[in-house]
């Protein structure tokens, strides 16, 4: 079975601009969440869709967003980019809700902000 | 209340070793409590979880122990191998689904 699949691997991009990253969760998974990685924060929670409703947001401004499409696979959008928007974004999907069902992640998309 | 505060944050061990990393929680709501391993260019994997029902939990050379009363649990890998050298993280959740994960620790497992 194919793993959590996240398009692209590297991007860079300016400040003030948009990016949407992809991902494309395992078959059969319902439950796709998106997390944050970075060396000081750590990892944090972005938001959890689940048959296309977000379902859990975390302390993330608006400019962060996402959906999820019938197809299970989700999109994540940041708008007016910052330069403390480089990070690692993670996206992992589940068979049922994430958290208690077992988060299987992707290899994440570094976004690189200049 | 919603930190899990994760240490060492580095650890350097012998091929042979224990490698053992401590968690504790404040948030007595948490009742899932996994451990991630992510190696460099990845993404976490799970290594292993357990809940709060429980008091250890262990697969192969991983062991979780789990102190429900001190709002601690462990990571224990037995007879560490070089191929275990990567980051480690714990979580936890409750019923919100968020998973709250502890600030990393380095390994490094010597030959």
């Amino acid at each position: 079975k194919a793993g959590v699949t996240q398009t692209p691997r590297y991007l860079i991009k300016t400040r003030g601009q948009q990016v949407t990253l992809s991902c494309s969760p395992i078959s059969g998974h319902r439950s796709v969440s998106w997390y944050q990685q970075t060396p000081g924060q750590g990892l944090q929670f972005l938001f959890e869709y689940f048959s296309e409703t977000q379902r859990n947001k975390g302390n993330f401004p608006g400019r962060f967003s996402g959906r999820q499409f019938s197809n299970s696979r989700s999109e994540m959008n940041v708008s007016t980019l910052e330069l403390g928007d480089s990070a690692l974004y993670l996206c992992a999907s589940s068979l049922d809700r994430g958290g208690n069902s077992p988060l299987h992640f992707g290899n994440g998309t570094r976004l690189t902000v200049t | 209340q919603q930190q899990v505060k994760q240490s060492p944050q580095s650890l350097i061990v012998q091929k042979g070793g224990i490698s053992i990393i401590n968690c504790a929680y404040e948030n007595t709501a948490f009742d899932y409590f996994p451990w991630y391993q992510q190696f460099p260019g990845k993404g976490p994997a799970l290594l292993i979880a357990i809940r709060p029902d429980v008091s250890e939990k262990k697969e192969g050379r991983f062991t979780i122990s789990f102190n429900k009363s001190a709002k601690q649990f462990s990571l224990h890998i037995m007879d560490s191998q070089p191929g275990d050298s990567a980051t480690y993280f714990c979580a936890a959740t409750d019923s919100s689904y968020k998973l709250i994960f502890g600030s990393g620790t380095r390994l490094l497992v010597r030959p």
